[in-house]
């Protein structure tokens, strides 16, 4: 079985400031992949960034980045110069070989103060 | 749009009645996947189809909650009897087939709200 913890159900950044969400999970499975969602008030689920777990270089995508620790299972989501549009839910989310599912953290809050 | 389709956005029901709620992928994906989100919570996989086929139900509840995905026309999730806490946003997503670790596209979802 697949679990994925958030653990900070909220968190405030500064605007163009850097803030970083965290997210552990666990498998069995040796491939696997893991993506971050961004859920903004309108609920749409937005693909942030992505991560294969057979890759040591972090996956960068403008001013997203990840930490992927692959022996701590850790994968948290670097936002720099925050932006207002960044506030919103985000989800960590593991996606096995093994089965096509993704498993989802709770989430977390993001807010952004001006 | 060449987005993950889905609708209606938002459908009331009072107990006892049925919801369809329906879902057509991208365009190339045969592939389609339904979670559930209750207020406050990450979305919770309920069942992975292709067409005609149903791969992993193992998030569906047992009774009432039906999925198809058939050969012609969109994905539909079929709630029966539909009772309070059946109220809750529903995601539907796709991915392309035989690419590992395929990030899946979502749609806007449907609110169901129940009376």
């Amino acid at each position: 079985a697949q679990t994925v913890t958030q653990s900070q159900p909220e968190m405030s950044v500064q605007e163009a400031e850097t803030v970083t969400l965290s997210c552990t999970y666990d498998t069995s499975e040796s491939d696997y992949y893991l993506f971050w969602y961004k859920q903004p008030p309108s609920r749409q689920m937005i693909l942030v960034i992505r991560q294969e777990a057979y890759k040591q270089q972090n996956a960068t995508e403008n001013r997203f980045s990840v930490n992927f620790q692959k022996a701590a299972k850790s994968f948290s989501l670097k936002i720099s110069d925050s932006q207002l549009g960044d506030a919103a839910m985000y989800f960590c989310a593991l996606h096995t070989g093994a089965n096509s599912k993704l498993t989802f953290g709770k989430g977390i809050t993001l807010s952004v103060r001006p | 749009n060449a987005g993950v389709m889905q609708n209606p956005r938002h459908l009331v029901r009072r107990r006892g009645q049925e919801a369809r709620l329906r879902c057509s992928p991208m365009k190339g994906h045969s592939h389609v996947y339904w979670y559930r989100q209750l207020p406050e919570e990450g979305l919770k996989f309920m069942v992975y189809l292709q067409k005609e086929n149903i791969i992993d139900e193992s998030g569906m509840p047992k009774e009432r909650f039906s999925a198809e995905f058939p050969k012609e026309g969109p994905s539909i999730l079929r709630i029966q009897q539909v009772v309070r806490g059946d109220s809750a946003a529903y995601f539907c997503a796709s991915s392309p087939p035989t690419v590992p670790g395929r990030p899946q596209h979502f749609g806007d979802g449907t609110r169901l709200s129940i009376l």
